[in-house]
C-alpha cells in the first residue's frame, strides 16, 4: 500500500513550457487535491475532486488544468509555465476514517521555472 | 467564510521543554479541526483532529490539542520536546459537514528544537 505518489519529484522549467505532474492513490479514496506550497504562505488549495468525473477550483487555480483520469489519478498541467508558479505542489486523497474525512498526502513535486 | 491563523512562524525550545504552537480559527459554523506535521523534504502527515467528540484531542507522537470554543482556539502541545519533534506544523480548519474539500491551512509554524 504506496497511499499517495506523485511524479516527478524535481523538475526544472523554462518560461512558456508545458508540463503534467501525475498523482496517484491506492486507498480506494474518492476524493484529490492539488496544492502548492510557497514560503510562508502554507498551503493553498488548487484544484479538487469530490469524485470520478467531477473537479473543481480552489483558492488559486489560474495557470492550471486538472483532469480525474480516473478513480486513481489525478494529474495537474501547466500549459504556459510562469516563474510565479515555482513551487512545491502536493497532491491529496481523503478518505472516511474515525468518523471524519482526512486526507493523506503525496510526497510533493519540486518545480522550479525559470 | 473560515479561516486559520498561526501565531508565531518560528518557535525554538530546548530539548525537554514545553512545545506550545498556537492556533486560533475563524468559523460560522462548528468547526473540524486538523494538526498537520511536515518534516523537511516530506508531505504532510496527520498529527491529530478534532471532531467534537472530545475537547482534548491525543495524537501521534505524544501530541495532544485542546479545543477552546469561547477562545476560537486549537493549540497543540507536547509536554517534552524531542529532538525529532523538529519541523514545520500546520493548523487547519474543514469546512461544514467535515468534509475535506475545503480544507483551510494556516501559515505554518517552524519548530527548532535545541540540544
Amino acid at each position: 500500500n504506496a497511499g499517495v505518489t506523485q511524479t516527478p519529484k524535481f523538475q526544472v522549467l523554462k518560461t512558456g513550457q508545458s508540463m503534467t505532474l501525475q498523482c496517484a492513490q491506492d486507498m480506494n479514496h474518492n476524493s484529490m487535491y492539488w496544492y502548492r506550497q510557497d514560503p510562508g504562505m502554507g498551503l493553498r488549495l488548487i484544484y479538487y475532486s469530490a469524485s470520478e468525473g467531477t473537479t473543481d477550483k480552489g483558492e488559486v487555480p489560474n495557470g492550471y488544468n486538472v483532469s480525474r483520469l480516473n478513480k486513481r489519478e489525478f494529474s495537474l498541467r501547466l500549459e504556459s509555465a510562469a516563474p510565479s508558479q515555482t513551487s512545491v505542489y502536493f497532491c491529496a486523497s481523503s478518505g472516511w476514517t474515525g468518523g471524519l474525512e482526512t486526507q493523506y498526502f503525496g510526497p510533493g513535486t519540486r518545480l522550479l521555472v525559470l | 467564510a473560515q479561516s486559520v491563523t498561526q501565531l508565531g512562524s518560528h518557535v525554538s525550545v530546548s530539548e525537554g521543554a514545553l512545545v506550545l504552537l498556537r492556533c486560533n480559527y475563524s468559523s460560522s459554523v462548528p468547526p473540524y479541526l486538523f494538526w498537520y506535521v511536515q518534516y523537511p523534504n516530506q508531505g504532510l502527515q496527520l498529527l491529530l483532529k478534532y471532531t467534537s467528540a472530545a475537547t482534548l484531542v491525543k495524537g501521534i507522537n505524544g501530541f495532544e490539542a485542546e479545543f477552546k470554543k469561547s477562545e476560537t482556539s486549537f493549540h497543540l502541545t507536547k509536554p517534552s520536546a524531542h529532538m525529532s519533534d523538529a519541523a514545520e506544523y500546520f493548523c487547519a480548519v474543514s469546512s461544514v459537514g467535515g468534509s475535506q474539500g475545503n480544507l483551510i491551512f494556516g501559515k505554518g509554524t517552524k519548530l527548532s528544537v535545541k540540544p
